[in-house]
């Protein structure tokens, strides 16, 4: 069983669409996150939940809108896609004790 | 907003040579952690630091918790050629709170040639 599991793992799209990745974990882990890498490889945080709550928000544009439904879901939601949205977005998990995060395998995501 | 400065940007080294790689902030960080993200994968734990000053090895890798709290650095010891990849540095500042944002530096690539 993969601890840290995103879907899809590649997705192509057009400008203007909407699209969703989700992101699941199996830790029992109290707090998920997205992460934005881009093609410098640079990771930025853009969403922190704490047991479903929202807690880290880092200017992110509106378009983009995370859901957690559980503890163990966090999902992220993008509206009206833009060129400069591509990138690879990764979810990743913390335990309480420790701030040794868990990343899942990434979502690819490439807007034409 | 808090920056990482990490250095150097990539290295190519033989097989079999030592490897270091530092990273400074600004700030006071609380915690330094060294990941290693290999392509098409996420970052993955390889060591995490607490404490002003301590040294924590891990295999043929060691790291270290500046004593100025603004620094760490990562060493890789008789580099084999699996140690291709991306290692970042990553920080928790000392106003951060519990819930564990993180700050990335911005990566070493490393090549290692047999």
């Amino acid at each position: 069983d993969t601890a840290v599991s995103q879907t899809p793992k590649y997705l192509v799209t057009q400008m203007g669409n909407d699209k969703s990745i989700k992101c699941e974990q199996n830790l029992g882990h109290d707090t998920m996150y997205w992460y934005k890498q881009d093609s410098k490889k640079f990771l930025k945080i853009m969403f922190s939940y704490n047991n479903k709550e929202l807690i880290i928000n880092e200017t992110v544009p509106n378009r983009f809108s995370p859901k957690s439904p559980d503890k163990a879901h966090l999902n992220l939601h993008i509206n009206s896609l833009e060129l400069g949205d591509s990138a690879v977005y990764f979810c990743a998990t913390k335990p309480t004790d420790h701030y040794g995060y868990t990343f899942g395998s990434g979502t690819r995501l490439t807007v034409v | 907003g808090q920056q990482l400065n990490q250095s150097p940007q990539s290295m190519f080294i033989q097989e079999g040579e030592d490897v270091s790689m530092n990273c400074t902030s600004s700030s006071i960080f609380n915690t330094w952690l060294w990941y290693k993200q290999e392509p098409g994968e996420g970052p993955v734990l390889l060591i995490a630091l607490y404490k002003a000053g301590e040294l924590t090895s891990n295999g043929r890798l060691t790291a270290q918790f500046g004593i100025t709290r603004k620094d760490s650095f990562l060493n890789i010891s008789a580099s084999i050629p699996s140690d291709v990849g991306i290692y970042f540095c990553a920080g928790r500042n000392a106003g951060g709170t519990s819930y564990g944002k993180l700050t990335f530096g911005q990566g070493t690539i490393l090549t290692v040639h047999p």
